[in-house]
Formats: structure tokens, C-alpha cells, sequence
């Protein structure tokens, strides 16, 4: 199994700029969990879905931020319009049904200018 | 809500030595406790959890215990190696890892030196 996957990899992008980045659970997982890590705040939960339907998206910063997960094996995470505070390490992570250990992504490495 | 603090934010160590980071959790119902290793660069990994009906469990040359009465758990790292070199991260949880909500420390980032 190759993981889960996420992309881009690294984006960089101006300020106002739209951004998607994009995460593949691992086939058969049905819960998945978008995080945003920086250094001041550490790892932080921003939404997560289970079975295709989000459960919790208290941790949302701000309207600017929206994920959509239309099936499955696919969920984006859009920011519009970005600002350089949205500077971080974007994880996707995903459970299988039943299990508890969730499994991360290798990350999108975002920069806001 | 839930709130974990870890402690301490750097350690840094001798190869051989043990290592222990601490965590405290604040809300009582929690009951789920994973530990993540990430090294530089890379993506948190899972490396032990303890579930609150357990007081300490064991992998090979890692611990975790955990002291539900004061709210609080710890990793225990022996015989320490330089690859041990990481941010550990702990989190809590009241419904299991599978429901969401897992709550992280800030992380310890562990130097081991050869």
C-alpha cells in the first residue's frame, strides 16, 4: 500500500493567491483528519470526516479555509484567499474502520508571501 | 475542552541513557493516549498508545505509563540510541483515536548524542 498520499508536496504561493492541496487515504480507511503543524501552535486538528461527512470542523481557523471530501479516496483543503499566517506543514491522516491509529501523510509544506 | 502540556520541550541526552518526557491531560473522560515520533522533515508516526484500563505498557526499549487519578502519563526511552533522535508528541483523547479529537502536546524534541 503506498501510504497516504498528499499533494503538492511543497507549494509556495502570494499572498491573496488561492491554494488546494490535496490528500488519498489509504483504500479502506474511513475516517480522515486534516491537520496544520507549525512551531507556535504545534499540531493542530482543522477537520476531520468520517465516512465521507465532517464530523468536526472546530478547529477551522477561519472562513477563509474549507475542505470537501466527494468520495472515498479523495479530500482537498482550500484556502482562499491566503495570508502568510497560513505558513505551515499541512498533514492529511486517516484510520481505518474499527482502528485507532491514524496514519499520516508525508505533509504539503506551505508558504504564503 | 481537553488540554495536554508535555514537558519537556528539549532534552538532550547521552547514547545508552534513558529518556522520559511527561504529559498532563485535563480532562478526565479522556481515555486514549497515543505517543508520536516524527523525525526532521518527515510525518508523525505512532510508536505506542496506552488506553486507560492499562497502567503501563511495553515495546521493546520503550514505556509509557500512565497515572489516571493525576491525569498525567509518560514515555520512558532506555538504553537511548542516536536514531531516537526526534520531536515526540503525545495526545489524549476521550473517544478513542478512531473518533477524532486527539488532542496534541506541543512536543519534545529528544537529541541523542553519540
Amino acid at each position: 500500500d503506498a501510504g497516504v498520499i498528499q499533494s503538492p508536496r511543497h507549494e509556495v504561493t502570494e499572498m491573496g493567491q488561492e491554494v488546494t492541496l490535496r490528500c488519498k487515504p489509504i483504500s479502506g480507511h474511513n475516517s480522515l483528519f486534516w491537520y496544520r503543524q507549525t512551531m507556535m501552535r504545534g499540531l493542530e486538528l482543522l477537520i476531520y470526516f468520517n465516512n465521507n461527512v465532517p464530523i468536526d470542523d472546530s478547529g477551522m481557523p477561519e472562513d477563509r479555509f474549507s475542505a470537501k471530501m466527494p468520495n472515498a479516496s479523495f479530500s482537498t483543503l482550500k484556502i482562499q484567499p491566503s495570508e502568510p499566517r497560513d505558513s505551515a506543514v499541512y498533514f492529511c491522516a486517516s484510520i481505518p474502520q474499527g482502528g485507532e491509529t491514524q496514519y499520516f501523510g508525508p505533509g504539503t509544506r506551505l508558504l504564503v508571501l | 475542552g481537553e488540554n495536554v502540556e508535555q514537558h519537556p520541550s528539549t532534552l538532550s541526552v547521552q547514547e545508552g541513557d534513558s529518556a522520559v518526557i511527561k504529559c498532563t491531560y485535563s480532562d478526565s473522560a479522556s481515555n486514549y493516549f497515543p505517543w508520536y515520533k516524527q523525525e526532521l522533515g518527515k510525518r508523525p508516526q505512532l510508536i505506542i498508545d496506552i488506553r486507560s484500563n492499562v497502567g503501563e505498557k511495553k515495546d521493546q526499549r520503550i514505556a509509557v505509563t500512565l497515572n489516571k487519578t493525576a491525569k498525567h502519563f509518560s514515555l520512558h526511552i532506555t538504553e537511548t540510541q542516536p536514531e531516537d533522535s526526534a520531536v515526540y508528541f503525545c495526545a489524549a483523547s476521550k473517544y478513542g483515536g478512531s473518533q477524532g479529537n486527539l488532542i496534541f502536546g506541543k512536543g519534545t524534541k529528544l537529541s541523542v548524542k553519540p
